[in-house]
């Protein structure tokens, strides 16, 4: 069964830093990974998807990276601003019993100004 | 353009009470439909996801229920709401293709009481 982990719980930073969040899988038969971005008492915002044939996604100050031997992902937040401070939330698409995204539980991201 | 409306945004009921939470989907055909739920603190656990009218696979055995009755409306139902049930609702849909991305509603806050 697949299992989606990401430490920290919660990191804060001040603005202007690049920063890295870190999400790991067990199983690394997948399809794709994605990432989202939550704010308080909101839905989901879909970030970046990965898929499984390719090692990283960019989209604006935003870089997601996959390594699928390791199990592993990276968020690369560039220039860290207030406006980025929300939850971040990656999730894993198994290859077996597809449709079913496996959610880690998240980080929360403050950016201090 | 897709979107996706998912109502009421808040809820309190008592204890005992029936929940009708109804989402819908427009621009779209024949998506892929999900209810998840994100309790306080924890992850996004999966309810239960639709593959086409009247087909509703559930996650985790509960006294919730799903229903589709249109290709583009997913309603999640309760008889009798425990107070376990309180958290935050969240309807998502995907086009089906394993590559593509899940797009959240907004969410609905239920409070049981």
């Amino acid at each position: 069964k697949q299992e989606v982990t990401q430490i920290p719980a919660a990191l804060s930073v001040p603005e202007g830093e690049n920063l890295v969040l870190n999400c790991s899988f067990t199983d690394s038969a997948i399809y794709n990974l994605q990432w989202f971005r939550q704010d308080p008492g909101k839905g989901l915002t879909s970030l970046l998807l990965i898929q499984s044939s390719q090692r990283e996604q960019t989209s604006g100050r935003l870089n997601a990276s996959l390594d699928k031997s390791s199990g592993r992902s990276t968020l690369y937040i560039a220039a860290s601003q207030p406006g980025d401070s929300a939850t971040y939330l990656c999730a894993s698409l198994p290859a077996e019993g597809a449709q079913k995204l496996v959610f880690g539980q998240g980080t929360r991201l403050t950016i201090n100004p | 353009s897709q979107t996706i409306h998912q109502w009421p945004a808040t809820l309190v009921q008592p204890v005992g009470s029936p929940l009708s939470l109804e989402c819908t989907v427009e621009g779209t055909s024949n998506p892929n439909l999900y209810w998840y739920r994100q309790a306080a603190g924890r992850g996004l656990q999966l309810l239960f996801y639709s593959v086409g009218i009247g087909q509703i696979s559930s996650e985790v055995p509960q006294n919730l229920s799903a229903s589709r009755p249109q290709d583009r409306q997913f309603i999640l139902s309760s008889k009798k709401l425990l107070l376990s049930d309180s958290g935050f609702y969240l309807c998502a849909w995907s086009s089906g293709d394993t590559n593509e991305k899940l797009f959240f509603g907004s969410g609905t806050q239920l409070s049981v009481l």
